[in-house]
């Protein structure tokens, strides 16, 4: 049982303009989203996170944004940069600490 | 700091046989996990080890086993392989359990099974 969906593949964003990932969850008991960036032949590399009890938090270009009543998480990138083009996954867990990962967006930023 | 370390990158193996993955933890994490990716499946929870104990265990078959060690190393091991267990398989760690903290991955193991 999928409980963790991105439903887009696939994301193509101008160099300069921002890109916003989505990704939804089902399950209420989720306390801590992250989101993780991963380039061919390497691991995930950890980007930000956001525990339940904000709506946001900013880090340099990449924002994330929780809608718990909606169970929605988002990820802004301003601005796109060539080396942002990647697989971008999104990851819950509860306090058990067991994570759940999305099944990724292929982001391509263009010149 | 170092990040974290999987040895080896590439394996590759004949239906039937075993194999054992290897991966040293960030300095100072406790936590390890191990993800199987696939192109169709995404990443996959196999286990956790906190402390030497497995805290967390996911929907995979008893073929799949796993350890941790007193330096928080951990080994994963598949038994009897299957076409099917070909795949890049991950290992994490975090500073503690309990999913308040960041998973950091290493590079992977690209397992090829024939």
């Amino acid at each position: 049982d999928q409980q963790v969906k991105q439903n887009s593949p696939s994301l193509s964003v101008q160099e300069g303009r921002i890109s916003i990932l989505n990704c939804d969850y089902t399950n209420s008991m989720f306390d801590y989203f992250l989101w993780y960036k991963k380039y061919p032949a390497e691991g995930p590399t950890f980007l930000i996170s956001i525990s339940s009890i904000k709506d946001k938090n900013e880090d340099g270009r990449f924002t994330v944004f929780l809608n718990k009543s909606a169970k929605h998480l988002s990820l802004h990138i301003v601005p796109s940069q060539p080396g942002d083009s990647a697989v971008y996954f999104c990851a819950v867990t509860d306090s058990w600490g067991k994570f759940q990962f999305g099944a990724g967006t292929q982001v391509v930023v263009t010149p | 700091k170092a990040g974290v370390t999987q040895t080896p990158r590439y394996l590759i193996k004949t239906r039937g046989q075993q194999v054992t993955l290897s991966c040293s933890p960030i300095s100072g994490h406790r936590s390890v996990s191990w993800y199987q990716q696939t192109p169709g499946q995404g990443l996959q929870f196999l286990f956790e080890y906190f402390s030497e104990t497995q805290r967390n265990k996911g929907n995979f078959p008893g073929r799949f086993s796993g350890r941790q060690f007193s330096n928080s190393r951990s080994e994963m091991n598949v038994s009897t392989l299957e076409l099917g267990d070909s795949a890049l398989y991950l290992c994490a760690s975090s500073f503690d359990a309990g999913g308040n903290s960041p998973l950091h991955f290493g590079n992977g193991t690209r397992l090829t099974v024939t």
